[in-house]
């Protein structure tokens, strides 16, 4: 099983411009999340899903989407970039309880 | 709203010491995690705490969970520099619920030096 992977690893973006972080998992889990993590602090929940086709808002939504179409995938958009965006993005899925984490993917916006 | 609050932020010991971070949360709630991270990666899940006077142990660590103090500790015994990182607890927002949405500290640095 490969677990949670993430793509890209790294992207710097221009501020407005839009991009998509990809997370895809092969536990067959239902449950999947999306966190922020900036530096010197721990994550932030952004959105989570707990099933294809249902998501909900986290912590700290604002300036994100999130679609759920299959139980694999949990993608991430970013619409207009802004500085405010720059933080390590990772992407969690679980059974539950346990939530297993992705690699992470570092996103800078200039 | 839920706060999350781990110390000491840093914390430097000397190989086979003993110490303990403590998290302290502000709501009720009887789900707590501990997570790893070392710099520049992912994190790892340590323990699931998911009752009150919970314990979990895994080699040199051990976890416990007062839910009536909204305390959880970690204990680490004869640390080895191996477990240099940093430690997150997270606590369940909606215990006893069905959707498992974390909070996180601000994470312990943890080195060990020989």
């Amino acid at each position: 099983n490969a677990g949670v992977t993430q793509t890209p690893k790294f992207r710097i973006l221009k501020i407005g411009q839009s991009m998509t972080l990809q997370c895809t998992q092969d536990m067959n889990h239902n449950y999947m999340y999306w966190y922020r993590q900036d530096p010197g602090m721990g994550l932030k929940l952004i959105y989570y899903s707990v099933g294809a086709g249902i998501t909900d808002k986290g912590e700290v939504p604002n300036g994100y989407n999130v679609s759920r179409s299959t139980t694999e995938d949990f993608p991430l958009r970013l619409e207009l970039a802004a500085p405010s965006q720059t933080s390590v993005y990772f992407c969690a899925s679980s059974p539950p309880p346990t939530q297993y984490f992705g690699p992470g993917t570092r996103l800078t916006v200039l | 709203e839920l706060k999350v609050e781990q110390n000491p932020l840093f914390l430097s010991m000397q190989e086979g010491k003993n110490y303990t971070i403590y998290c302290n949360y502000s709501t009720t709630s009887d789900r707590l995690y501990w997570y790893r991270q070392d710099p520049g990666k992912s994190l790892e899940s340590l323990f699931v705490l998911l009752s009150n006077g919970a314990v979990k142990q895994e080699g040199r660590l051990m976890a416990s969970l007062d839910t009536k103090a909204r305390l959880s500790t970690l204990h680490i015994t004869a640390a080895v520099h191996d477990l240099s990182a940093t430690y997150f607890c997270a606590v369940d927002r909606n215990s006893g619920g069905s959707n498992y949405k974390l909070t996180f500290g601000k994470g312990t640095l943890l080195t060990v030096n020989p």
